[in-house]
Parts: structure tokens; sequence; C-alpha cells
């Protein structure tokens, strides 16, 4: 089955450094891929989505110059917190589409990434 | 707008009892609809969606749903919990942008009783 790779699993920064998350579909091609943030035990929120080869598309909300994504092949998208700071810390995990069709292909998920702010 | 409501944020169930949760969505146009299984610190895995077509869907692990249009429902079942089954659930409807996005419930967190 379609495999997404999310990198790393857990990460612990200090406050004012920038961390990058990388998430990769392995064994498919992903023209879109999706950001989302989850605080604890509440539901995922869509931070961006991100076509290969164009700008992310940023939700109502979310600082786009504080998380740079970045979609620049069809296996690979970058997630940069910048400057981060204490309240950037959350679950984040990615997702990628398989397949051209966008209404009925499924997404598959990373396993998130836990990113702490010292 | 799309959206989906989860009721009960958390249900719990004894071993080898019934598994219901409860999904309900609006859409202003036919929806496609999905559960998602999350385990702790984990991604999300596709348990089943519904696209078109047959609207008893049957999904991984035992688990089925049935689209109800007439009452805007999606609900989750499995006849027999298993412990292994505890963990957090998520209905989501997709979106109708062009990302075809989706759109989360808030989660149902299932506990099994030995």
């Amino acid at each position: 089955g379609a495999v997404v790779s999310q990198h790393p699993s857990r990460v612990i920064c200090k406050s004012g450094t920038s961390v990058k998350i990388e998430c990769r579909s392995l064994d498919f091609q992903a023209t879109t891929m999706f950001w989302y943030r989850q605080f604890p035990k509440q539901s995922l929120m869509l931070m961006a989505t991100s076509n290969e080869g164009s700008k992310a598309t940023y939700e109502q909300g979310v600082e786009k110059d504080k998380f740079l994504i970045n979609h620049a092949s069809l296996t690979l998208s970058t997630l940069t917190v910048t400057s981060a700071h204490p309240e950037d810390s959350s679950f984040y995990i990615c997702s990628a589409r398989e397949g051209p069709d966008r209404g009925r292909s499924p997404l598959h998920f990373g396993n998130g990434t836990r990113l702490t702010v010292t | 707008a799309q959206s989906v409501t989860q009721l009960g944020s958390h249900v719990s169930v004894s071993e080898g009892a019934l598994v219901l949760l409860r999904c309900n969505y609006s859409s202003s146009v036919p929806p496609y609809l999905f559960w998602y299984v999350q385990y702790p610190n984990q991604g999300l895995q596709l348990l089943l969606k519904y696209t078109t077509g047959a609207t008893l869907v049957k999904g991984i692990n035992g688990f089925e749903a049935e689209f109800k249009k007439s009452e805007t429902s999606f609900h989750l079942t499995k006849p027999s919990a298993h412990m292994s089954d505890a963990a957090e659930y998520f209905c989501a409807v997709r979106g109708m942008d062009s990302s075809y996005k989706l759109i989360f419930g808030s989660g149902t967190r299932l506990l099994v009783r030995p």
C-alpha cells in the first residue's frame, strides 16, 4: 500500500530556532500534500495545502512566514517552523494524495512529528 | 460548506460488545465521507470511505459504516469490540474547493473494557 514517511518523529528545539519536517511519499507521486496540526486530545487542523511546483495555500489564521512549506518534487514536501516558540509545540501530521482523481483519491498520512519547543 | 459532527468525545464499550461511533455531516452536494483511526502518537489510517454506490461500506478490521442520506449520517460500527480497537476515530468529509481537502470531525475516543 501507499506509504507516507514523515521525519523526524520527535524533535526538541530551543526557542528561536527553526525546525524542518519532511514528508515523503515512498511509492507514489503526490501532486498534493496537506499539513495538519493537532493539539492534545483535539482534532486535526489543516494548516496548508501544498501543490508540487507552486506556492502553498494557507488556511486562514496560519502565518505563512512562520510555517514555510516547500513542495519541490512529487514525492517530497517540507514544513519549516521558523523562530519556534513554546506555543508552536504540537503534533504535526502530513498527508499525501495518491492518484490523479482528486475527488476520489484517498489521503495517506504520515506518522506525525511531535515538536517540543523549550 | 461541508462539515461533520461526531457525537460523543468518548465511547466506552466492553470487549465483545457492539461498537457504534456516530457521525453526522452537512454538505451542499453529495458527500464523500471517510472514517480514519489514530493510535497514540501516530498518523491516521483509513478505515473506510463512501464515495458513490453501495451505501453500506465495509472497511478494515471488521468495521463498516452506512451512509444514510435521509439522516445525513455515516455512523461507524463493529459487531464485536476488541481491545486493539481502542483508539481515536475521526469522521471526515471531502471539501468542495479545488484541493478537495478533508474536513475532520472532533474525534471520538473509543475505550474498550476487558
